[in-house]
């Protein structure tokens, strides 16, 4: 069964201290990484898809890789607009979508 | 921009009533997708559907149905709404099968008494 994990849980940052969070994944036949932020009480707002190894994709503060195993968000010089909760997901063979439980990020400013 | 709205953010209901929660794209997309979603267990499918008329089970359909007769509207259905139906729920769209990224609805907040 194709499983995503997401990790840490929760991060609290300090305003500009830059961080990762981390989305790892087993499914065979990888055929894209989706990522997601959703803010409280709201709907997920995409962000990227990633689609093979080596991969990079970024917005404004937020920059998204793919190894085999694993994809990184990497969040530069935060700020507090960037606090939300972020998700990971990958499709499953039957084209289902299988997401991670979500990585909260707090920036305090 | 893709457009999907739901008909309620809030929504309080009895048990044992009947519930109806509506999702609308205005992006022509073929496929559509019901989630709850719950604190500590994420983002759970319940049914979706690849064409009008069509649809199919999710990883939770129990106590669930849906219906879809117009390819921009899916509509979600608690048959007879009970306590553990108290969640977020939330509507999504995608282009094509096998077009994999979901654009999601606002959400409903559905509180069962």
């Amino acid at each position: 069964e194709d499983q995503v994990t997401q990790s840490p849980e929760a991060l609290r940052l300090q305003e500009g201290e830059s961080s990762s969070l981390n989305c790892s994944y087993t499914v065979s036949g990888l055929r894209g990484l989706f990522w997601y932020r959703q803010d409280p009480g709201k709907g997920p707002e995409f962000l990227f898809t990633l689609y093979s190894a080596g991969e990079e994709k970024e917005k404004e503060r937020l920059k998204a890789t793919l190894t085999k195993k694993e994809s990184f968000l990497h969040i530069t010089a935060p700020k507090p607009e960037d606090s939300a909760t972020y998700l990971c997901a990958v499709p499953s063979n039957d084209y289902k979508l299988s997401f991670g439980a979500g990585t909260t990020v707090t920036v305090r400013a | 921009d893709v457009k999907v709205t739901q008909s309620s953010r809030y929504l309080v209901k009895r048990t044992g009533e009947k519930v109806f929660l509506e999702c609308v794209q205005d992006m022509d997309h073929e496929n559509m997708f019901w989630y709850r979603q719950d604190p500590g267990l994420g983002l759970r499918l319940i049914y979706f559907s690849y064409d009008v008329k069509m649809k199919e089970k999710g990883d939770i359909p129990e106590g669930y149905s849906v219906s879809r007769e117009k390819k921009e509207r899916f509509s979600l259905i608690l048959e007879s709404a009970s306590t553990n139906q108290t969640s977020m729920y939330l509507c999504a769209s995608s282009l094509l099968r096998g077009q994999e990224t979901q654009y999601f609805g606002p959400g409903t907040r559905l509180l069962v008494l």
